[in-house]
């Protein structure tokens, strides 16, 4: 069975940094891309970056917002994926999910598993 | 504001028939395929629809999808109290070169 379980979350001062984790389970993570998205208080969902699989050598892409703050990283052999965050804005609260995003073969992609999400507060 | 445009509520009552639209352009709907995904308050998203109009196994087939041209469509038949929640859709903008989602939708089956 295919489990994300996120980490890490918590209250942080504007300027701060936070490391989130997720634990993945059920699946060999080398083989996909794994997403961040995170939600605002009360708002929609909004992506933040990604680390794409193996045969693509764990490139990584970031959405302009938190571009140059944020750093996705992953280890394999603990199976665990990372959101260094740095530099944080109170715009960054929000609940982050843990996404795993799978290829269709047709050339879809999606997000087929979510974390149950760890919520960050940034507040002085 | 975002990038794909959703009507932010819709009301029906339970056994109806409801859809939900989601605008886009030619450089994420237009070209690139369309998911869909439910969130039950107070939880994570659930993936509904992918690759446009396909289920993953588990999902209801009165839940349904369609893509024409730059726009999306999520379909719900046989309206349950159960299926109270906010939907979003979500694509590719090849233009940003990032995963957009809509706005969300909230359906009230009352």
């Amino acid at each position: 069975e295919v489990q994300l379980v996120e980490s890490g979350g918590g209250a942080v001062q504007p300027g701060g940094s936070l490391r989130l984790s997720c634990a993945a389970s059920g699946f060999t993570l080398s083989d996909h891309y794994m997403d961040w998205v995170r939600q605002a208080p009360g708002k929609g969902l909004e992506w933040v970056g990604r680390t794409r699989n193996k045969a693509k050598s764990y490139t990584t892409e970031y959405a302009a917002s938190v571009k140059g703050r944020f750093t996705i990283s992953r280890d394999n052999s603990e199976n665990s994926l990372y959101l260094q965050m740095n530099s944080l804005k109170t715009e960054d609260t929000a609940v982050y999910y843990c996404t795993r995003r799978t290829s269709s073969g047709d050339g879809g992609y999606y997000f087929d598993y979510w974390g149950q999400g760890t919520l960050v507060t940034v507040s002085s | 504001q975002s990038v794909l445009t959703q009507p932010p509520s819709l009301s029906a009552s339970p056994g109806q028939k409801v859809t939900i639209s989601c605008s886009g352009s030619s450089s994420n709907i237009g070209n690139n395929y369309v998911s869909w995904y439910q969130q039950l308050p107070g939880t994570a998203p659930k993936l509904l629809i992918y690759d446009n109009d396909r289920r993953p196994s588990g999902i209801p087939d009165r839940f349904s999808g369609s893509r024409s041209d730059t726009s999306a469509t999520l379909g719900i038949t046989g309206l349950q109290t159960g299926d109270e929640a906010d939907y979003y859709c979500e694509t590719w903008d090849s233009s940003l070169n990032v995963v957009v989602f809509g706005g969300g939708t909230k359906l009230t089956v009352l």
